[in-house]
């Protein structure tokens, strides 16, 4: 069965400096990777996806995620990080789950923090 | 376009209640789905549809059941609650399989006492 693993649990940067927050994978096939965010009380809402091609995928807001098969990964970065990026951020992996059911299986989560 | 709606947005049931969480979605998508997250976890898939009138079980189902009548709504019925069933709820729905993108609602938080 797939799985997803977000290393950090939380992650604090300056307000205007880089981010990468890091996630690694399970699947024994190509594997459709997504990265969503989850702003505090929200749902969730894509940022990017990768299903083939150019390794390295721009999303919304900003953010691009470089897929990189020999290591099992898929981490997500932005250049400057505003205030507003402060949320929860899940990578997942579409598949077929275990038990033959189609749909996402997501990573446990960064919470991201901003500092001024 | 609302996308997808989900009611109530709070709820706190007694343990061995019952209960249904509303989900409705305006994109006519064929691809509905139930999730729970847990306090620092990830999502878990709970059942999904392909279309109406199909259904079929994800990773965590036991002690909830759905129904899918119609392609915009897919409720999900919790059956005599426990403290285990504590978590948020999530609906979404996709044009078509996990391939696509998934569209969320904003959670239904449920509290079982």
């Amino acid at each position: 069965a797939q799985s997803v693993t977000q290393p950090d649990i939380h992650i604090t940067v300056s307000e205007g400096a880089s981010l990468e927050l890091r996630c690694n994978y399970s699947y024994g096939a190509t594997p459709y990777l997504f990265w969503y965010v989850q702003s505090p009380g929200q749902g969730l809402q894509l940022l990017l996806k990768y299903f083939s091609g150019d390794t390295l995928v721009q999303g919304i807001k900003g953010f691009e995620a470089e897929f990189k098969r020999s290591q099992s990964s898929f981490n997500l970065r932005k250049p400057s990080v505003h205030w507003s990026d402060a949320a929860e951020y899940f990578c997942a992996v579409g598949a077929r789950t275990g038990g033959g059911a189609d749909g996402l299986t997501f990573g446990k989560g960064t919470h991201l923090i901003i500092q001024p | 376009n609302a996308g997808v709606t989900q009611t109530p947005k709070f709820r706190i049931l007694k343990i061995g209640q019952s209960m249904t969480l509303q989900c409705t979605q305006d994109m006519n998508h064929n691809y509905m789905y139930w999730y729970r997250q847990d306090p620092g976890m990830g999502l878990k898939l709970i059942y999904y549809s392909v279309g109406a009138g199909i259904t079929d079980k994800g990773e965590v189902p036991n002690g909830y059941n759905v129904s899918r009548s119609t392609t915009e709504d897919f409720p999900l019925r919790l059956e005599l609650a426990a403290p285990s069933q504590t978590s948020v709820y999530f609906c979404a729905s996709s044009l078509r399989d996990y391939t696509y993108e998934q569209y969320f609602g904003p959670g239904t938080r449920l509290t079982v006492t």
